[in-house]
């Protein structure tokens, strides 16, 4: 069984602050990792994803995030938060790497951005 | 392209109704997904299915059913609305990536 932990359901951070989201994974197989971003109202968006090449994955927006299999960790990070950053983030893990991947998602981290 | 689209937007249901929730996607996925969204609870699947004509039970599939009789369309039905069902309820496609609708935010009183 897959799980997914994120630490800190609210996050704030001051406009050109370091963000950083924490999501730790637990996973009997090697796993696949997901970053998703969710404005009000709207449905997910993938912002980046970890598929066993490079353990540093750039997304969209200046995010990134970086897979550490010692920590069982893929945190998310962006060096400068933007008024328009704010939103909910959703770390996801699935067992493969295929058409239809099964997500297991961890419960959110919301970000605000303070002027 | 429109991408996933779901109706209705939203909707409010007295205990014991029953309603469809309408998914359409098309881009030619095979795969597509009915999830539920509590607060922090992330997402929880509720059916899946691998095809027209196939579906299969996700993570909280009770008080839910699908069908899947074309590649585009995969409604969600609820025959009994509970309170319990109140929620936000997203549908997705996938070929590697999952797209999400909208969503369909549904209250049960």
């Amino acid at each position: 069984a897959q799980s997914v932990t994120q630490l800190g359901s609210h996050v704030s951070v001051s406009e050109g602050a370091l963000v950083l989201l924490r999501c730790n994974y637990s996973s009997s197989v090697p796993p696949y990792l997901f970053w998703y971003v969710q404005y009000p109202n709207q449905g997910l968006q993938l912002l980046l994803k970890y598929t066993s090449a490079a353990t540093l994955v750039k997304g969209i927006n200046g995010f990134e995030a970086e897979f550490k299999k010692s920590e069982t960790s893929f945190h998310l990070t962006k060096p400068s938060a933007h008024m328009s950053d704010a939103a909910e983030y959703f770390c996801a893990v699935s067992d493969q790497n295929n058409a239809g991947n099964m997500l297991t998602f961890g419960g959110g981290t919301r970000l605000m951005v303070k002027p | 392209n429109a991408g996933v689209t779901q109706t209705p937007k939203f909707r409010i249901l007295k205990i014991g109704q029953s309603m469809t929730l309408q998914c359409t996607q098309d881009m030619n996925h095979n795969y597509m997904y009915w999830y539920r969204q509590d607060p922090g609870m992330g997402l929880k699947l509720i059916y899946y299915s691998v095809g027209a004509g196939i579906t299969d039970k996700g993570e909280v599939p009770n008080g839910y059913n699908v069908s899947r009789s074309t590649t585009e369309d995969f409604p969600l039905r609820l025959e009994l609305a509970a309170p319990s069902q109140t929620s936000v309820y997203f549908c997705a496609s996938s070929n590697y990536e999952q797209y999400f609708g909208p969503g369909t935010r549904l209250t049960v009183t």
